[in-house]
């Protein structure tokens, strides 16, 4: 079955600094890929997706995101982080074996140092 | 812009109560789905619906139901609120023709 893992629950970084949260999959084959975030007490956002096309997916807020399948993995960045950019972050993956429902990894919490 | 709401953001209950969530988007949308969110656990899928009046269970549905009887309204039913229900709980929606989901902001249960 379809698996996510994000490393880390909880990473911090200082504000300016580049912003890195992993997210690696189980899918033998090319999956849909996506990263959500989330604010304190409100839903899930979409940031970016991948479907097809172009492996360097850009989002909102300055977010991006490659698609290596070779390394099945589908890491978020942010050359500059800034506290607004504090939230949780959540990785997912959609494809034919999950009927093409969202498959999510536990999420990582961004802190932000000033 | 999608729009999915849910009808409190707050709710407090007591055990043994019932109790109703509701979900409405309004981008005419096939697919809606109800998961509930705890710390350390993620997101959980409880019940989807590819369309009216249709319904699937998800991963953990067990003290859960749902009604789905207009295409914009997804409703979640707990028969018999109990202490284990204590949880932030999200709905979302998807077109048929894509992939992501969008989300409503939440509400936020606590039974007593």
């Amino acid at each position: 079955a379809q698996s996510v893992t994000q490393l880390g629950s909880h990473v911090s970084v200082s504000e300016g600094a580049l912003v890195l949260l992993r997210c690696n999959y189980s899918s033998s084959v090319p999956p849909y890929l996506f990263w959500y975030v989330q604010y304190p007490n409100q839903g899930l956002q979409l940031l970016l997706k991948y479907t097809t096309g172009a492996t360097l997916v850009k989002g909102i807020n300055g977010f991006e995101a490659e698609f290596k399948k070779s390394e099945t993995s589908f890491h978020l960045t942010k050359p500059s982080a800034h506290m607004s950019d504090a939230a949780e972050y959540f990785c997912a993956v959609s494809d034919w074996d999950s009927n093409y429902q969202l498959i999510w990894g536990a999420g990582t919490k961004l802190i932000i140092k000033p | 812009d999608v729009k999915v709401t849910q009808s409190s953001r707050y709710l407090v209950k007591r055990t043994g109560e019932k109790v109703f969530l509701e979900c409405v988007q309004d981008m005419d949308h096939e697919n809606m789905f109800w998961y509930r969110q705890d710390p350390g656990l993620g997101l959980r899928l409880i019940y989807f619906s590819y369309d009216v009046k249709m319904k699937e269970k998800g991963d953990i549905p067990e003290g859960y139901s749902v009604s789905r009887e207009k295409k914009e309204r997804f409703s979640l039913i707990l028969e018999s609120a109990s202490t284990n229900q204590t949880s932030m709980y999200l709905c979302a929606s998807r077109s048929g023709r894509a992939y992501e989901q969008y989300f409503g902001p939440g509400t936020r249960l606590t039974v007593t």
